[in-house]
């Protein structure tokens, strides 16, 4: 059964700081892995897809990297912005199922 | 514009009813997914569907019930056996098989009154 288990479940730094989250994975057969965005009382937005055959991906300020062999991926997030607070949550996909982590909750200080 | 559409967004309850959610999508999706949200709390997965007229349970499929009678429609019902059915309730759908990305609705805010 997979497992997915994000590091650390909060986080708080000042604006301006690089920063990492941590995301593991129990079962490395999987199809992809996502990165998504979630504000208080909303839905899902989706920032970065890495699909299996991938290592990493980038957007702007964002990167996310994706080691299957060791079932870990990290999202790393430059120059942070007050703007970033948020839960970032990873989601991986495999056998027809998208498994989620708990989530970062993430508080960027202006 | 293709994607996925939850309603209501938000939907109370009384004690012991039955209510359903709605699921719709345009993106000709195969797979639709249920997922519970609960206040600082990752998603649970509830119920998936990879085709018509077949669904699996999930994790937490206690208490809830589904149906996929249409490709497009994956209705979500919260049974009274479901004892704490106040959450954030998300939809996703996805292409069946590798190399594809999962899209989510909005959501649905339900609260037992």
């Amino acid at each position: 059964k997979q497992e997915v288990t994000q590091i650390p479940a909060a986080l708080s730094v000042p604006e301006g700081e690089n920063l990492v989250l941590n995301c593991s994975f129990t079962d490395s057969a999987i199809y992809n892995l996502q990165w998504f965005r979630q504000d208080p009382g909303k839905g899902l937005t989706s920032l970065l897809l890495i699909q299996s055959s991938q290592r990493e991906q980038t957007s702007g300020r964002l990167n996310a990297s994706l080691d299957k062999s060791s079932g870990r991926s990290t999202l790393y997030i430059a120059a942070s912005q007050p703007g970033d607070s948020a839960t970032y949550l990873c989601a991986v996909t495999g056998g027809f199922k998208t498994i989620f982590g708990a989530g970062t909750r993430l508080f960027v200080k202006a | 514009d293709g994607g996925i559409t939850q309603s209501p967004k938000y939907l109370f309850r009384k004690e012991g009813q039955n209510v359903t959610l709605s699921c719709e999508q345009n993106l000709n999706h195969d797979a639709m997914y249920w997922y519970r949200q609960d206040p600082g709390q990752g998603l649970r997965l509830i119920y998936y569907s990879q085709i018509v007229n077949d669904f699996q349970k999930g994790d937490i499929a206690e208490g809830y019930s589904v149906s996929r009678e249409k490709k497009e429609s994956f209705p979500l019902t919260v049974t009274s056996a479901q004892k704490n059915p106040t959450a954030f309730y998300l939809c996703a759908s996805l292409l069946t098989g590798a190399n594809t990305e999962a899209f989510f609705g909005q959501g649905t805010r339900l609260t037992v009154v």
